[in-house]
């Protein structure tokens, strides 16, 4: 089956500590993005990528850093330096960016820091 | 960044239509108009896109109005599963900024 997996579901973390949210698509698509959701909010955009090796800020990338090395794979660090890193955190990918193509959605992960 | 605008919250009741609407009056001439939904705790998942024209499929229908200030998502037959917070968003055809606002979204809720 075709989709995006990320792991793991809910994940704990003392205040302090950098965490990395994993988000893999076996779609063959060139476009990823991370978002961010907190309760009774829309999502807001952290990071996307376009294509292998190069990625860009969403609106709010402050606090975290991801990287593109493989197209299947568009990890995401929350660092200590994210003030409120508690939130859902969804992934997704789409064909290419840009206006025609849907972005396909993980499931996501919890993250609780403490 | 174009923007939409939609209501907080409807209601409906099950097997009947639902239409949920949508405006956007700052769009611009290259930018899709799409439609999510999202149940809770779970990710959003794609439903319809248009331009001009509207659009069907077998999730829903897509009205699109003349001046393509407004859209409107239509559910033929709402059925409890349809039950879920919808965004519309608008996304540029090129894609060069990538700026997606998914904004709180309008709740739907399905009455049995």
């Amino acid at each position: 089956d075709g989709g995006i997996t990320q792991s793991p579901k809910y994940l704990f973390r003392k205040e302090g500590q950098n965490v990395t949210l994993s988000c893999e698509q076996n779609l063959n698509h060139d476009a990823m993005y991370w978002y961010r959701q907190d309760p009774g909010q829309g999502l807001r955009l952290i990071y996307y990528s376009q294509i292998v090796n190069d990625f860009q800020k969403g609106d709010i990338a402050e606090g975290y850093s991801v990287s593109r090395e493989k197209k299947e794979s568009f990890p995401l660090t929350v660092t200590s330096a994210q003030k409120n890193p508690t939130a859902f955190y969804l992934c997704a990918s789409s064909l290419t960016a840009g206006g025609p193509h849907e972005q396909y959605f993980g499931p996501g992960t919890r993250l609780t820091v403490t | 960044d174009a923007k939409t605008t939609q209501p907080n919250s409807m209601e409906s009741n099950e097997e009947e239509p639902v239409h949920l609407p949508c405006n956007h009056s700052t769009i611009s001439g290259t930018d899709y108009i799409h439609w999510y939904r999202q149940l809770p705790s779970q990710g959003p998942e794609y439903v319809i896109h248009g331009l001009t024209s509207n659009v069907n499929n077998r999730m829903a229908s897509l009205a699109i109005a003349e001046d393509r200030k407004s859209s409107t998502l239509i559910l033929h037959r709402a059925t409890l599963r349809d039950a879920a917070v919808y965004y519309c968003i608008l996304r540029d055809r090129e894609g060069g900024s990538e700026k997606l606002v998914f904004g709180k979204g309008m709740k739907l809720t399905v009455n049995p």
